[in-house]
């Protein structure tokens, strides 16, 4: 059964760097795209990147690029999404996702909440 | 960015009816587009893929349909537990973001 199972919530201050992760099991992990979508509580769904584990090889939405870092470690088939400097604006939940037939997301991790907040 | 619009952006509904979601893209996508569903406090469930390919587990009453840059949802007969938010996903775009539509929230009339 494929399954990704991401870490738990997160409560930071303004400026503080976090590394969330999603870890995949069930399928051969290194060979499917798995990807980051963001959605503020009350809002609808942000595509924000992808990874190819086999790889490593990352795609950034634009509008994200140089804000968060997309990385993934196929020894321990888990993939990770990174801040360096939080800000209020990053409070959201995060969901990672297996990329499957004509790129769709088929498999959706439980999802992550971060609360940004001094 | 290619942009998805979807509409309309909320719907009532009866159990029974059919609803049809449409959702246009700013370009050309061909068939990269897929469809999905969320329900309050849950993750999203791919539904249909490739516009018109019914994802493994999904009832038969939902269709998919289109290419290009027109798409439609179907939902033949409305069930109770299909009330929820569709969202749209094109996911042509290899150097942009794989952009959703907006959302489609069907409530109960």
């Amino acid at each position: 059964e494929v399954q990704l199972v991401q870490s738990g919530a997160e409560v930071k201050k303004p400026g503080e760097s976090l590394k969330i992760s999603c870890k995949g099991s069930g399928y051969t992990f290194t060979t499917y795209w798995i990807g980051w979508v963001r959605q503020v509580p009350g809002k609808g769904l942000e595509w924000m990147g992808i990874i190819y584990p086999g790889d490593s090889h990352t795609r950034y939405s634009p509008s994200l690029q140089g804000q968060v870092t997309i990385s993934a470690d196929k020894s321990t088939n888990t993939a990770y999404l990174q801040w360096s400097g939080l800000k209020a604006s990053d409070t959201a939940m995060y969901y990672c996702a297996r990329q499957g037939l004509r790129d769709a997301f088929d498999y959706w991790g439980q999802g992550t909440l971060v609360t940004v907040s001094s | 960015d290619i942009q998805m619009t979807q509409s309309p952006s909320s719907l009532s509904a009866s159990v029974g009816d059919r609803v049809t979601i449409t959702c246009r893209a700013s370009h050309n996508i061909t068939n990269y587009l897929s469809w999905y569903q969320q329900k309050p406090g849950k993750a999203p469930r791919l539904l249909i893929y490739g516009a018109s390919s019914l994802q493994s587990g999904v009832p038969s009453r939902f269709r998919g349909s289109g290419s290009g840059t027109d798409f439609t949802l179907t939902i033949s007969s409305l069930q109770p537990e299909d009330f929820a938010t569709y969202y749209c996903q094109q996911s042509f775009s290899y150097s942009t973001a794989r952009t959703f539509g907006q959302g489609t929230k069907v409530e109960i009339k």
